[in-house]
């Protein structure tokens, strides 16, 4: 049981790159979300995927568009990777939303140059 | 607009102290709040609150939800080193979570 599953680990871009970080669960959760973590600022939601086939923006959706590929897979994609997107992504998951705990992916360090 | 606030932002002790986290909230639809410890990577789930008053406890870690002051204490007792990390509070509304920015604990030897 590998729980949730981030790929890459590191990633470094130049300004105007584009990339996808994936991520998958093997615990058979309904819900999936994307994060970013900056330094004092806490996670802050990107987008949420509460059930398969439906996903919504979260507080800081700009610059960013996501895919929920089939139930276990949640991908992140920067079109246009900026300088302020440097942060570390943090994908999670959950039985639902509302009342259960999230579970955490290992997280994926990105640099934007 | 909804939000979570932390205190304090960072805290020092030493081996054996108590310490005490505090977390309150002003958000719509509360459902649940959560705490998590993150030391080097992701996030570890420690307690998940819905009712008031009831204390929830995991060894030397305790916590306890006051809905009427929208808040949460986290407790740690006997600290170790073991216990650095950024200890993080985490409100589920109808739809999604919203942090902290969290609590940076250290414990000195």
């Amino acid at each position: 049981n590998a729980g949730v599953t981030q790929t890459p680990k590191f990633q470094v871009l130049k300004t105007g790159q584009s990339m996808t970080l994936q991520c998958a669960q093997d615990m058979n959760h309904n819900s999936m979300y994307w994060y970013r973590q900056d330094p004092g600022m806490g996670l802050r939601l990107i987008y949420y995927s509460a059930s398969e086939g439906t996903t919504d923006k979260g507080e800081v959706p700009n610059g960013y568009n996501v895919s929920r590929l089939n139930k276990r897979e949640f991908s992140l994609r920067l079109e246009s990777a900026a300088p302020s997107q440097t942060s570390v992504y943090f994908c999670a998951s959950s039985r639902d939303r509302g009342y259960n705990e999230q579970f955490f992916g290992p997280g994926t360090r990105l640099t934007v140059l | 607009e909804d939000k979570v606030v932390q205190s304090p932002l960072s805290l020092v002790v030493h081996e054996g102290d108590t310490v005490t986290l505090n977390c309150s909230y002003e958000v719509t639809n509360f459902r649940s709040l959560l705490w998590y410890k993150q030391e080097k990577k992701a996030p570890t789930f420690l307690f998940m609150l819905t009712s008031s008053g009831i204390e929830k406890k995991s060894g030397r870690l305790s916590s306890i939800l006051d809905k009427k002051e929208l808040s949460s204490i986290l407790n740690i007792t006997a600290t170790q080193t073991g216990d650095s990390a950024i200890y993080l509070c985490a409100v589920n509304r109808n739809n999604d979570m919203r942090f902290g920015a969290g609590t940076r604990l250290t414990v000195k030897p």
